[in-house]
């Protein structure tokens, strides 16, 4: 797996974009970006993937630089139900895949 | 929509006992896994398995093994319950060989007294 970098926390105001950085400079050509969010004593849920071109849907926009080393997992107007932790993965083309200890997102009233 | 489930929200259970925690998925998804999530250290794997009766280790295998007898059901057995072993423990599934979305269900957290 890529090794994936995350600030440990973060904070936005409600309303406004929450912009979630992640660093996977190792990762090879084939492997795919995943994230998901964990809300508190919740299981984590899927929230978007992407190889090389940016992806959007309901829930959230990810943008991966042009050299895939990095992506930015965008909230377009976050509110309070966004307070959640965020993992950035790159698993393998295998079956494993590992989590970090991802970005601890605070949306502030 | 996928359905993991886990048998227990809450479970205590004394040292030394012998202790299984059970994961149900209902899409037949052929990838499970056992996570343990404890705070600043995030979610690590510790089994997974890609197919009936077969399983991986994964980052943290020691104190637990796991069964998979049937493709819906994949169980983590803790063979001797230690104190260390306090903690949230989330199951996920997902489809296929390759990578794909995992769902997780919503946990077990286990205190061992």
């Amino acid at each position: 797996d890529a090794k994936t970098t995350q600030p440990p926390s973060m904070d936005c105001a409600e309303g406004r974009a929450a912009n979630l950085p992640c660093n996977h400079s190792t990762i090879s050509g084939n492997e795919y970006v995943y994230w998901y969010r964990q809300i508190h004593s919740q299981g984590p849920q899927y929230i978007i993937h992407g190889l090389k071109n940016n992806e959007t849907n309901e829930m959230a926009s990810l943008i991966i630089t042009e050299d895939r080393k990095s992506s930015t997992l965008i909230l377009p107007h976050a509110t309070l139900r966004d307070t959640a932790v965020y993992y950035c993965i790159a698993p393998n083309t295998g079956n494993q895949f590992y989590f970090g200890t991802g970005t601890s997102l605070t949306v502030i009233p | 929509d996928v359905k993991v489930t886990q048998s227990s929200r809450y479970l205590v259970k004394r040292t030394g006992e012998k202790v299984f925690l059970e994961c149900v998925q209902d899409m037949d998804h052929e990838n499970m896994f056992w996570y343990r999530q404890d705070p600043g250290l995030g979610l690590r794997l510790i089994y997974f398995s890609y197919d009936v009766k077969m399983k991986e280790k994964g980052d943290i295998p020691e104190g637990y093994s796991v069964s998979r007898e049937k493709k819906e059901r994949f169980s983590l057995i803790l063979e001797s319950a230690s104190t260390n072993q306090t903690s949230m423990y989330l199951c996920a599934s997902s489809l296929g060989v390759r990578y794909t979305e995992a769902f997780f269900g919503q946990g077990t957290r286990l205190t061992v007294v």
